[in-house]
């Protein structure tokens, strides 16, 4: 079983829908819980850290229940500079790593259109 | 920008050959990455350096080595090349394994 399981999509929406994308992880013990967005052939950029009691920027809210091992990303009024590859990414300490390492999903691609 | 920086940003290599990618680590982050991406998936874990010293490492061949330099540089070596390396090699910065920043990439190609 993957540590990060993501729905690779893609998400096609129009321009001002909002979109939602869940991810689970399999490591109860993780520590640290981020999103990122990654253009197409560009690298990985980080959009979001993820709380236990939820943040919010702007139009994005993440949410983390430890419980259900379960992190999600609600993007709200979508624009069309949404379009990107959305990776959740866990932070564990498997591996051999004192510090933890990232483990990244697959990644849910999002297409917003006009 | 990240202040992360990785060179070369291209590379096409043949099968069998070795090949170094490099990584300027941002400024005072201890703590450098490397993972592969291939097409259409999530970043790979390869292996993480700490102060000079490999601290984790994932399911990677030991043809996969690295170094990290006293300024936190660090440095990848792939020997015997194989037609499945071929992905984007990213590097990523930390402050002792927090949220990372990443380098722009080096994507090789091997033929």
């Amino acid at each position: 079983r993957k540590e990060v399981e993501q729905d690779p999509g893609p998400f096609n929406v129009p321009e001002g829908a909002t979109v939602a994308f869940n991810c689970t992880y399999s490591n109860s013990a993780s520590q640290s819980f981020f999103w990122y967005r990654q253009d197409c052939r560009k690298e990985p950029k980080l959009l979001m850290s993820v709380y236990s009691s939820g943040n919010e920027d702007g139009r994005f809210t993440a949410q983390l229940n430890r419980a259900s091992q379960y992190i999600s990303l609600l993007i709200r009024d979508s624009k069309l500079s949404d379009s990107a590859t959305y990776l959740c990414v866990v932070n564990g300490k498997e591996g051999g790593s004192t510090l933890g390492r990232l483990y990244f999903g697959r990644g849910t691609q999002l297409t917003v259109w006009p | 920008e990240t202040g992360v920086t990785q060179s070369p940003t291209h590379l096409i290599k043949t099968r069998g050959q070795q090949v170094t990618l490099r990584c300027s680590s941002q400024s005072g982050h201890n703590t450098v990455s490397w993972y592969q991406q291939a097409l259409g998936q999530g970043p790979q874990f390869i292996f993480q350096y700490y102060r000079e010293e490999e601290n984790g490492r994932g399911n990677f061949p030991p043809r996969f080595s690295g170094l990290q330099f006293p300024n936190y540089s660090s440095e990848l070596n792939v020997n015997a090349l194989e037609l499945d390396d071929s992905a984007l090699y990213l590097c990523a910065s930390s402050q002792q394994g927090f949220e990372a920043f990443f380098g722009q990439g080096t994507r090789l190609t091997v033929v």
